[in-house]
């Protein structure tokens, strides 16, 4: 069956670096985008981006550029959010999600949470 | 940019009838989605296209869509159904999600 299983949770302090795992089995990792998805405390979700898993081309979203990369090691149908220079509003939790938003393919990870406090 | 935007909360007794709304402009002419999410697990699809239901889905979860508005009904809800409600849809390239809707069934 399809999976999506994150990394464990993290707790770094303000302007530490952190690098979240997504491991796709059960389907061709290269078949479907990957998406990145926060969610803060007791707030809504929001999308991150996306990363193209044929070419690796990375989508920003709005609001998630440049502390934010999205990156992929297709060998091991791993995607990877890394967040440098955190700071404590980037506490949330982060999701990665695989979906073909014409069809009913729609999986998604368990979910890391990173708290970022000194 | 687009929005979506649900009740933040449905409360029902068990066997009725439960119906979340998701509302917003994009829903005019995009697909909507519908998941579910219950505390420290992954997301579950529950609809798709408006009115899709992926395999495996109880048969009591179906959607509707009117306009700008799409309609998630929980005909006969479960105990076990209790659980956040995301609408969300595709848009320009962008995922836009709802602000859930916590379904309270007792």
């Amino acid at each position: 069956q399809v999976q999506l299983v994150q990394s464990g949770s993290e707790l770094k302090k303000p302007g530490a670096s952190v690098k979240v795992s997504c491991k796709a089995s059960g389907y061709t990792f290269t078949s479907y985008a990957m998406n990145w998805v926060r969610q803060a405390p007791g707030q809504g979700l929001e999308w991150m981006g996306w990363i193209n898993t044929n070419t690796g081309n990375p989508t920003y979203a709005q609001g998630f550029t440049g502390r934010f990369v999205f990156s992929l090691d297709t060998s091991v149908s791993t995607a990877y959010l890394q967040i440098s220079s955190l700071k404590a509003e980037d506490t949330a939790v982060y999701y990665c999600a695989a979906v073909a938003v014409a069809g009913p393919f729609d999986y998604w990870g368990q979910g890391t949470l990173v708290t970022v406090s000194s | 940019s687009y929005e979506l935007t649900q009740p933040s909360s449905v409360s029902v007794s068990p066997g009725q009838t439960a119906r979340i709304t998701c509302s917003g402009d994009v829903l005019a002419k995009k697909y909507a989605r519908w998941f579910q999410q219950k505390p420290g697990q992954a997301p579950v699809l529950v609809i798709y296209k408006d009115s899709e239901r992926p395999s495996g889905i109880p048969e009591r979860f179906s959607g509707s869509s009117s306009g700008t508005t799409v309609t998630l009904t929980i005909s006969g809800a479960q105990v076990e159904d209790e659980a956040d409600y995301y609408c969300y849809s595709a848009a320009d390239n962008n995922l836009v999600f709802g602000g859930g809707t916590k379904l309270t069934v007792l």
